[in-house]
């Protein structure tokens, strides 16, 4: 069953301004992850969190874990043309073995 | 490194035939994959883990003599769809599990149509 809820659904920015994404989750994890997903295409894995940690940067990426509420966001700075993409978050629960339940997705789009 | 490929990268096939798809760690080797399939503008939904050399783990509500995986290697799994109806067309991303870094490759993923 899916566990991951993310708002908003889709998002629409211009260039230049940052995108905020959030994702809920309903169990507890070691770890939960984030994805891009140009459409029709693969998954792009972009970061990971693990549940001891509260914040991760990865280039223009920020990624946030607050455990206690079961929630993570993926703030894109600076966003450009090229970042239009689905974004899902994934977590694996609290098994070690990679099997992995995403969230619902937001759509972005960024206009240049 | 930690690539995964599928293949095909597409197909078409008409109702009532069965279709194969591969999914391969091409430098690593992976004794759990994993299958997802995506419908248009939704999200992933794990099919099935498919375990090397033992029976594959299928989700609830996946029928498993519908969706055949073999997992007869390190670095293949395969997943067949067998009797194709249109409804299952649909965009199916396989992954692979590296133990090593604990994290998951996915494939490109296979646009099956089924007309």
């Amino acid at each position: 069953s899916q566990q991951g809820e993310e708002d908003p659904q889709a998002l629409s920015i211009q260039e230049g301004e940052n995108a905020t994404m959030n994702c809920s989750y309903k169990t507890s994890i070691n770890n939960l992850q984030w994805y891009r997903q140009n459409s029709g295409r693969g998954l792009v894995h972009l970061i990971l969190i693990r549940s001891n940690e509260r914040e991760k940067h990865s280039g223009r990426l920020r990624v946030t874990l607050d455990t206690s509420k079961k929630s993570s966001s993926l703030l894109i700075t600076a966003s450009r043309a090229a970042d239009t993409a689905s974004y899902f978050c994934a977590d694996a629960g609290g098994t070690s073995y990679g099997k992995l339940t995403f969230g619902q997705g937001t759509i972005l789009t960024v206009h240049p | 490194g930690a690539v995964v490929s599928q293949h095909p990268s597409w197909v078409i096939c008409k109702s009532g035939t069965s279709v194969k798809i591969e999914c391969r760690s091409l430098d690593f080797q992976a004794t759990t994959m994993f299958w997802y399939r995506q419908f248009p503008k939704q999200s992933l939904m794990l099919m099935a883990t498919s375990n090397e050399g033992s029976k594959a783990t299928y989700e609830q509500g996946v029928e498993k003599d519908k969706f055949l995986i073999n997992h007869a290697s390190l670095t293949l799994s395969t997943l067949t769809v067998t009797s194709a109806h249109p409804e299952d067309s649909s965009f199916y991303i396989c992954s692979a599990f590296l133990a090593g870094d604990g994290e998951q490759y996915f494939g490109p993923g296979t646009r099956l149509t089924v007309t």
